[in-house]
């Protein structure tokens, strides 16, 4: 059973600092690996999908990799702003099946 | 073009009453999604319809949850009856393909007291 830990589970810093979120998962027989952002009462928005065959994904001030041998992806964001401030998610998918999620990072990015 | 909506946004009810939520996915999206997320948690996915056929529904507690899909493209999920652990916001999404990016709506906040 696939299970994915999303360290650390809270974060806060100043605004303009570069930051690391980390994903891990048990299983590295995935299809794609997603990052997603929750903003508080509302859905989650994908910010960038990494296929297995990916190393890394680029977005704007995000970047997001994927190390499938060790089970583990990273998103960078840099010069972080308030606007940033959300629940991050990361969510890994099987050649056929669902996404697992982990629990999330909440990032706080103060002024 | 039009995201994915929900109703309602938020539902307090008794534990063993009735509730239902309705989703309206994007326009051609195939793929339907019914997650759970309780506070603190990543979602869990509850239901999962390829047009109006149900492809994946092993997380969905039977004996009290149900689902539909009407015609391919609205859904109805409902607890029948509802338990104090069943609190969590109900999420909906959607996608053209079952590999593909997930739309999310807003979701709905059950609270049973």
């Amino acid at each position: 059973k696939q299970e994915v830990t999303q360290i650390p589970a809270a974060l806060s810093v100043p605004e303009g600092e570069n930051l690391v979120l980390n994903c891990s998962f048990t299983d590295s027989a995935i299809y794609n690996l997603q990052w997603f952002r929750q903003d508080p009462g509302k859905g989650l928005t994908s910010l960038l999908l990494i296929q297995s065959s990916q190393r890394e994904q680029t977005s704007g001030r995000l970047n997001a990799s994927l190390d499938k041998s060790s089970g583990r992806s990273t998103l960078y964001i840099a010069a972080s702003q308030p606007g940033d401030s959300a629940t991050y998610l990361c969510a890994v998918r099987p050649s056929y099946g669902k996404l697992t999620f982990g629990q999330g990072t909440i990032l706080t990015v103060h002024p | 073009e039009a995201g994915v909506a929900q109703s309602p946004r938020y539902k307090i009810i008794e534990k063993r009453q009735s509730v239902a939520f309705w989703c309206n996915p994007i326009s051609g999206h195939a793929t339907l999604y019914w997650y759970q997320q309780i506070l603190g948690q990543g979602p869990k996915l509850l239901i999962q319809f390829q047009n109006n056929g149900v492809v994946d529904d092993s997380q969905l507690p039977k004996d009290r949850f149900s689902a539909e899909r009407l015609k391919g493209v609205d859904s109805t999920l409902k607890i029948q009856p509802a338990k104090l652990e069943d609190s969590a916001v109900y999420l909906c999404a959607s996608s053209s393909e079952p590999e593909d990016i997930q739309y999310f709506g807003a979701g709905t906040r059950l609270s049973v007291l």
